[in-house]
């Protein structure tokens, strides 16, 4: 699996937006880019994934370089409830290997 | 979406012993997988539960130690084996819903052992 590199935390203010970023600098032209993230005491859960476009839903917008080799996770307004370990993985396109290696992602904290 | 259940939620294991970690998903999914995390770090990989085929093991895990069953799309098994104080860890169930090369994964909330 290609390697990502993460700050190790982040910090922020309640209501402010958030920018975590993630390098990938070997990501090949099949990779997608997945978020996810992990409340204390709890499995992970997705956030958001991309290819090669910016996406957005509910959770978060997902911001990808033109090359492809850093992209962004953005969090609108940060809320006490998003202090998490933010997790960037890649993973290949073969559907028969699906499988997600992690990191050591970033901790965010949010400040009240 | 998936809804994933494991039982045990935690459990305090004398050395030496077995435990069989069960984990259920309320619908039927593509792929499951079994992840260990130790304390303070990130996701380890144990293996891909195949249905009715035995497991993927990822390197450093091998089958002996950790027994893997998936009998059905929506069930699976992982036993630690002849354990020790350093199989302490939460061990978490995952599986794909939808398709398996752009499907999301759903973990389970894990399950927390500890090993005396």
């Amino acid at each position: 699996d290609a390697k990502t590199t993460q700050p190790n935390s982040m910090e922020s203010n309640e209501e402010e937006p958030v920018h975590l970023p993630c390098n990938h600098s070997t990501i090949s032209g099949t990779d997608y880019i997945h978020w996810y993230r992990q409340l204390p005491s709890q499995g992970p859960e997705y956030v958001i994934h991309g290819l090669t476009s910016n996406v957005n839903n509910r959770m978060a917008s997902l911001a990808i370089a033109e090359d492809r080799k850093s992209s962004t996770l953005i969090l609108h307004r940060a809320t006490l409830r998003d202090a998490a370990v933010y997790y960037c993985i890649l993973r290949g396109s073969g559907g028969s290997n699906y499988k997600l290696t992690f990191g050591k992602g970033t901790l965010l904290t949010v400040n009240p | 979406s998936a809804v994933i259940s494991q039982k045990p939620s935690r459990d305090i294991c004398q050395r030496g012993t077995s435990l069989t970690i069960q984990c259920q998903v309320d619908s039927q999914v593509t792929m499951m997988f079994w992840y260990r995390q130790q304390p303070g770090q990130s996701l380890t990989l144990i293996a891909t539960a195949n249905q009715g085929s035995e497991a993927t093991y990822e390197s450093g895990f091998v089958i002996d130690k950790f027994p893997i069953s998936r009998p059905n799309l929506t069930f699976s098994t992982l036993t630690v084996s002849n354990m020790s104080p350093e199989d302490s860890s939460i061990y978490l169930c995952s599986a794909v819903a939808g398709a398996a090369n752009t499907g999301e994964l759903f973990f389970g909330e894990g399950s927390r052992l500890t090993v005396l």
